[in-house]
């Protein structure tokens, strides 16, 4: 089955760029998916087509996809960015969703 | 607005069955594909299972293949999850998700129902 990996955590000071990597095989072939989820609540989808940015969502979040990586860009991170992302793929071989190993963020 | 409302989770004994609901409002549901996805307490998200926009399609993870049925009225608006012969690795946060296009990201997701697995 399809794999994607995440680093576990990522620590990032108010004002800077935080980047999360997304790694699985020939990832570039694929639409990566990014999902913010903060304690206690559900997942929201923050970019979808591997750089789209769904209403509402501040242009501080982007993302890239190339090769075997993938990857979600916070910009001018602040305090409320603090949450776990996930990267998702649809794997067509399966025919499931595939979710990344999650990456927590931390805004020192 | 969006809405997806689940409903159902409890605490269950191993063995034991349980259905989850999740309802529906603010969007023609009979036009979505919708899933379901976990997450066991800690831990990260992982992917339960799927449905058609009319219900004449679904798939499963591995996991739970044989044990659980997706399915979906789309009269009332609702999704459903039956879920049998449960164990303790089945405790998790269950939400439903929306497919914003088919088969592909979740748009929409609901706030989540705790299933527990415990004697």
């Amino acid at each position: 089955s399809y794999v994607l990996t995440q680093p576990p955590s990522v620590s990032v000071a108010p004002g800077q760029t935080a980047r999360i990597t997304c790694g699985g095989n020939n990832i570039g072939s694929k639409s990566v998916h990014w999902y913010q989820q903060k304690p206690g609540q559900a997942p929201v989808l923050v970019v979808y087509d591997d750089s789209d940015r769904p209403s509402g969502i501040p242009e501080r979040f982007s993302g890239s996809n190339s090769g075997n990586t993938a990857t979600l860009t916070i910009s001018r991170v602040e305090a409320g960015d603090e949450a776990d992302y996930y990267c998702q793929v649809w794997d067509s071989s399966s025919d499931h969703w595939v979710f990344g190993t999650g990456t927590k963020v931390t805004v020192l | 607005e969006v809405q997806l409302v689940e409903s159902g989770g409890g605490l269950v004994q191993p063995g034991g069955s349980l259905r989850l609901s999740c309802a529906a409002s603010g969007f023609t549901f009979s036009s979505y594909w919708m899933h379901w996805v976990r997450q066991a307490p800690g831990k990260g998200l992982v992917w339960v299972s799927r449905i058609n926009s009319d219900g004449s399609s679904t798939s499963y993870a591995d996991s739970v293949k044989g044990r659980f049925t997706i399915s979906r009225d789309n009269a009332k608006n609702t999704l459903y999850l039956q879920m049998n012969s449960l164990r303790a690795e089945d405790t998790a946060v269950y939400y439903c998700a929306r497919d914003g296009r088919v088969d592909d990201y979740g748009d929409y997701w609901g706030q989540g129902t705790l299933v527990t697995v415990s004697s």
